[in-house]
C-alpha cells in the first residue's frame, strides 16, 4: 500500500498571505489527523477529520482550518500567515473505525511551511 | 490534560551497546503510549505501541519498550544499537477514554550511535 502523500513538500510564503497545504491518507483510511512541528514547541496536535467531519480540535487560533473530502483526502488552510506559522505540518492517517485511539496513526513526510 | 517528558535532549551510545531512550507521562485515566522516529526531512515512523496487555512491548527494528504504570514509564530499549539508528525519538501518549485521536508528544530525545 502506498503511504501518506503530502503536497508540496517545501512552500515559501509572506506575512498575511494564505496556504493549503493537501494531504492524501493511505488508501482506506478515513481519519486524518494534522499536526504541526517547530523547534519551539514541537509536535503539536491541530485537528483529526473523519467521514468530511471534524472530530477533533487542539488549540490553534481560528486562522487554522481543514477540510475532508468524500474520499478522505484533506486539506488545511492557513490564513493571514505569520511569521510564527513557520513549520513542518505533518498529516497521519489511520482507519479511524474501531480501534479508537489506540490506532496507530501513520505519518506523510510533511510540508515544509517558511514564511517570510 | 496530558503531558510527556522526554528528560534527555541527547542519548550517545556506541555501536553494539545496549540503548535506553526514557519516556514519563502523565494523562487521566488509562493511557495509550507511542514511541516514533524521526530521520532528518521525514515525517514520522511508527516503532510500536502499548494499548493494553503484557508491559514489554516488541516493535520494529529489534526495539522495545516496558510499561511500568506505577512509575508512569515507557522507556524504548535496544539490545544493540545501530549506526542507523541515530535519529530523533519521540514519545507520545493519547488517554484512552473518550476516542480522542489526538497525539501529545515529547519534546523529542535525538540518539546518536557511534561507530
Amino acid at each position: 500500500k502506498a503511504g501518506v502523500t503530502q503536497t508540496p513538500r517545501y512552500l515559501i510564503k509572506t506575512r498575511g498571505q494564505q496556504v493549503t497545504l493537501s494531504c492524501s491518507p493511505i488508501s482506506g483510511h478515513r481519519s486524518v489527523s494534522w499536526y504541526q512541528q517547530t523547534p519551539g514547541q514541537g509536535l503539536q496536535f491541530l485537528f483529526e477529520y473523519f467521514s468530511e467531519t471534524q472530530r477533533n480540535k487542539g488549540n490553534f487560533p481560528g486562522r487554522f482550518s481543514g477540510r475532508q473530502f468524500s474520499n478522505s483526502r484533506s486539506e488545511m488552510n492557513v490564513s493571514t500567515l505569520e511569521l510564527g506559522d513557520s513549520a513542518l505540518y505533518l498529516c497521519a492517517s489511520s482507519s479511524g473505525l474501531a480501534g479508537g485511539p489506540g490506532e496507530t496513526q501513520y505519518f506523510g513526510p510533511g510540508t515544509r511551511l517558511l514564511v517570510l | 490534560a496530558q503531558s510527556v517528558a522526554q528528560p534527555e535532549d541527547q542519548v550517545n551510545v556506541a555501536e553494539g551497546n545496549p540503548l535506553t531512550v526514557k519516556c514519563t507521562y502523565s494523562v487521566s485515566g488509562n493511557p495509550y503510549l507511542f514511541w516514533y522516529v524521526q530521520y532528518p526531512n521525514r515525517g514520522l515512523q511508527f516503532l510500536l505501541k502499548y494499548i493494553t496487555g503484557d508491559n514489554l512491548v516488541k516493535g520494529s527494528y529489534g526495539f522495545e519498550a516496558e510499561f511500568n504504570k506505577s512509575q508512569t514509564s515507557f522507556h524504548l530499549k535496544k539490545p544493540s544499537a545501530l549506526v542507523s539508528d541515530s535519529a530523533l525519538y519521540f514519545c507520545a501518549v493519547t488517554p484512552a477514554e473518550g476516542g480522542r485521536r489526538a497525539l501529545t508528544f515529547g519534546s523529542g530525545t535525538r540518539l546518536q550511535v557511534q561507530p
